[in-house]
């Protein structure tokens, strides 16, 4: 069973269309993190959710949204794909120990065509 | 605000070899620091981290890494590598919020 299950492991999509990732977690913990990575710039912060109903912006979150409406979930939303959102997505949530890190799913593989 | 940088975007490394990746960050405060290590088609694994306490700190797969406050770095070593450990290495930092701020990777590439 993982522990976050990341769906779909690959999409292909066309400009301007909506496409939400989704971000299952079976640890019930509070803090939530999307995270997109690009060649050449490691992984950069979308949004994050340190628990229900709490949402934050990320230093790349134009043009995504995500809702917390219960623990286990961190939908990530692109509300109108562009062809500079092709990338692959993480999903990673804090540690039970809270010692900073991350631990991450397997990454979500969008193209936007 | 914090930042992170890894010079070397590619190394090469024969098998047996030791191997040393180097990582310089940017933080106002005592930093908690990260190596993640991420092999083709892979999640993120976390191969040690740093946040007090003795600078040396041991990893997982044989991997260690040195904390040097007066050179803001936090350099990566394995004493002898293995063809398994082909993969790109991530170094995080940031504070106990878990809002991480990664360097661009470094590709490890191991040759027979």
């Amino acid at each position: 069973d993982a522990e976050i299950t990341q769906s779909p492991r690959h999409k292909i999509t066309e400009t301007g269309r909506q496409v939400t990732l989704a971000c299952h977690q079976t640890w019930n913990h509070n803090n939530m993190f999307w995270y997109r990575q690009d060649l050449g710039h490691g992984l950069r912060l979308i949004h994050y959710s340190y628990g229900v109903q709490d949402t934050n912006k990320g230093e790349v979150s134009d043009g995504y949204s995500v809702s917390r409406s219960n623990t286990e979930d961190l939908p990530l939303t692109l509300e109108s794909a562009a062809s500079s959102q092709t990338s692959v997505y993480f999903c990673a949530r804090g540690t039970l120990e809270n010692t900073g890190e991350l631990f991450f799913g397997e990454g979500s593989r969008l193209t936007v065509l | 605000a914090q930042s992170v940088t890894q010079p070397d975007i590619h190394i090469t490394v024969s098998e047996g070899a030791s191997l040393e990746l180097r990582c310089n960050y940017s933080y106002g405060a005592t930093p908690y620091l990260f190596w993640y290590v991420q092999s083709p088609g892979q999640g993120l694994q976390l191969l040690l981290k740093y946040f007090s306490g003795d600078t040396l700190v041991q990893g997982i797969k044989g991997f260690e890494a040195e904390f040097k406050r007066s050179q803001s770095s936090f350099n990566l070593r394995k004493p002898s590598v293995h063809w398994s450990d082909a993969a790109e290495y991530f170094c995080a930092v940031g504070p106990n919020d878990y809002k991480l701020s990664f360097g661009a990777g470094t590709t490890v590439t191991v040759r027979a």
